[in-house]
C-alpha cells in the first residue's frame, strides 16, 4: 500500500507562473519530509525539507507547505521558470533511532513548464 | 567532486544470472542507501546503511543482498536475477539527521530477460 502519494502524474503551468505539486501521505507517525527533483537519466536532487514542527518553510523560489491534520504537502515554485521542468518527488520519514532516516518517496509528479 | 559513482551504468542479465552493483562516495558520509525506481512506483528502498558494518532492510529488500564494505563503499548484490528485478538502481549517501540531503549517483539501468 503507497503510503506516500502523489496523484497528479503531470503538470504543465506557464513559464512566470505559480506551480504547485501535492504530496498525500496515509501514515500519522511521519514526521520528516523532503522534496527533490530528477531530471532524466540523473539521480534525483535534494529541494527543500520540512518538519512536522513547521507548517512552511521557504528557499528561494521555493516553498513547502505542510498540513499535518490534513496529512497533506504541498511544494510551491514561484515563478517557475524552464529549468524547472523536471520530475518532482516528495518523501517522508518517521523518524530514526540510528541517526539515518529511511524515507518512502511518492511516485513523483512530471513538471512542464512552457516558456 | 565525484560524489556518489555507481558502476556499472547498464547491464543486461539472463534470468537466474548473478551480478553486484557497486557503490562509491567520497563524501565521508556515514549513511549508503539503494534505491530502485520502476515506472509508476516512485523510488522504494532497498537496503540502507547507517555505518560501516551494518545494514538494514527497506521496503523491497527480497531478492537482494549488500555488503558496506567500508565507509565508501556499498554493493548491491543479485544472486539470481529474474525478470520482476529489471529496473533503475539508484545508490545513495548522507550525513545522519533528518533533513540532511542524500546525494544521489545517476543509476544503473537493469534488464533482466
Amino acid at each position: 500500500d503507497q503510503q506516500v502519494k502523489q496523484n497528479s502524474p503531470s503538470l504543465s503551468v506557464q513559464e512566470g507562473r505559480i506551480s504547485i505539486l501535492n504530496c498525500d501521505y496515509t501514515n500519522s507517525m511521519f514526521d520528516y519530509f523532503l522534496w527533490y527533483k530528477k531530471y532524466p537519466a540523473e539521480g534525483p536532487t535534494f529541494l527543500i525539507s520540512i518538519s512536522s514542527i513547521k507548517d512552511k518553510n521557504e528557499d528561494g523560489r521555493f516553498t513547502v507547505f505542510l498540513n499535518k491534520s490534513a496529512k497533506h504537502l504541498s511544494l510551491h515554485i514561484v515563478p517557475s521558470q524552464p529549468g524547472d521542468s523536471a520530475v518532482y518527488f516528495c518523501a517522508a520519514s518517521d523518524g530514526s533511532t540510528s541517526g539515518t532516516y529511511k524515507y518512502i518517496f511518492g511516485t513523483g509528479t512530471r513538471l512542464k513548464v512552457l516558456a | 567532486n565525484a560524489g556518489v559513482t555507481q558502476t556499472p551504468k547498464f547491464q543486461v542479465l539472463k534470468t537466474g544470472q548473478s551480478m553486484t552493483l557497486q557503490c562509491a562516495q567520497d563524501m565521508n558520509h556515514n549513511s549508503m542507501y539503494w534505491y530502485r525506481q520502476d515506472p509508476g512506483m516512485g523510488l522504494r528502498l532497498i537496503y540502507y546503511s547507517a555505518s560501516e558494518g551494518t545494514t538494514d532492510k527497506g521496503e523491497v529488500p527480497n531478492g537482494y543482498n549488500v555488503s558496506r564494505l567500508n565507509k565508501r563503499e556499498f554493493s548491491l548484490r543479485l544472486e539470481s536475477a529474474a525478470p520482476s528485478q529489471t529496473s533503475v538502481y539508484f545508490c545513495a549517501s548522507s550525513w545522519t539527521g533528518w533533513n540532511t540531503e542524500a546525494f544521489f549517483g545517476q543509476g544503473t539501468r537493469l534488464t533482466v530477460v
